[in-house]
C-alpha cells in the first residue's frame, strides 16, 4: 500500500532561518516523490519531483530509499514561503497520487 | 488556457439532497482526479480516471459517483449529501508519459452539508 507521512502539521520560523520539512513514505515498487504547495487564495501547484533533481526558489528535496525519506530543505527561509506543502508520492506501476497530511510553514520577519 | 476548471466555487446542500461537482480541463489530459481536503486529513482520493470511459476508487469512494463519457470532463456525483461531506473538493488532472503524476490542479469547490 501506499502512504505518505508528514508529521509535522505546523512549522514556525524566522525569515533567514534554514527549513527542514519532513516526509517519509512506505511503497513496495519504485516510487516518485512530489512535493506540491498552496499559497493563501491560490490553487495547489508542483514545486518539485525527485527525478528533476532541481532546485525551485531555494527549495531542494533529495530522496533516501534507505531511510524511505524526501524533506524538503531550504538554506534560508522567505515570508513569501509561507505556505502550505504536501508532499506525495506515486510510482512507476501504480495510477494513484497520495498525498500526505501537509505541513503549514509560516516564515514570520 | 483555462486548464483545470471546477464548478460550482462554494455550495451548501441540505442532508440528504444530491449535486453534482463539475470538473473540465482543455490540455487534453488522460488522468483526471477528485480529491477532498479536510483539516488534519490532507488530500485523500476519492475517484480517478485513466482515460474516457475507464474509472476506478481511491481511498474514501463511498458516497460518490464518477463518470468519463469524455476526455475533458469528470463529474463528481453525490447521491445523498451527508454532513461527513462537508469538505473542498480539488480535481486534478494529468498527462500520461514522462510528465505523469504531475498534476494540475483546479481551484476547488467548498461544500457544506447541513
Amino acid at each position: 500500500a501506499q502512504r505518505v507521512t508528514q508529521p509535522e502539521k505546523l512549522l514556525s520560523v524566522f525569515k533567514g532561518a534554514p527549513v527542514e520539512l519532513k516526509c517519509n513514505y512506505s511503497y513496495s515498487g519504485s516510487p516518485e516523490l512530489f512535493w506540491y504547495v498552496q499559497y493563501s487564495r491560490q490553487r495547489l501547484q508542483l514545486l518539485l519531483r525527485h527525478i528533476s533533481r532541481e532546485s525551485i526558489k531555494g527549495f531542494t528535496a533529495d530522496l533516501n530509499k534507505g531511510e524511505t525519506s524526501f524533506h524538503l530543505k531550504k538554506p534560508f527561509a522567505q515570508e513569501e514561503d509561507s505556505a502550505m506543502y504536501y508532499c506525495a508520492l506515486g510510482g512507476y506501476n501504480t495510477d494513484k497520487l497520495i498525498f500526505g497530511t501537509g505541513t503549514r510553514l509560516q516564515v514570520f520577519p | 488556457n483555462a486548464g483545470v476548471t471546477q464548478t460550482p466555487k462554494f455550495q451548501v446542500l441540505k442532508t440528504g439532497q444530491s449535486m453534482t461537482l463539475q470538473c473540465a480541463q482543455d490540455m487534453n489530459h488522460e488522468y483526471m482526479s477528485w480529491y477532498r481536503q479536510d483539516p488534519g486529513m490532507g488530500l485523500r482520493l476519492i475517484h480517478y480516471s485513466v482515460g474516457a470511459g475507464i474509472t476506478d476508487q481511491g481511498e474514501v469512494p463511498n458516497g460518490y459517483n464518477v463518470s468519463r463519457s469524455t476526455t475533458e470532463d469528470f463529474p463528481l456525483r453525490l447521491l445523498s449529501a451527508a454532513p461527513s461531506q462537508t469538505s473542498v473538493y480539488f480535481c486534478a488532472s494529468s498527462s500520461p508519459g514522462p510528465a505523469s503524476l504531475v498534476f494540475h490542479f483546479g481551484n476547488g469547490t467548498r461544500l457544506t452539508v447541513t
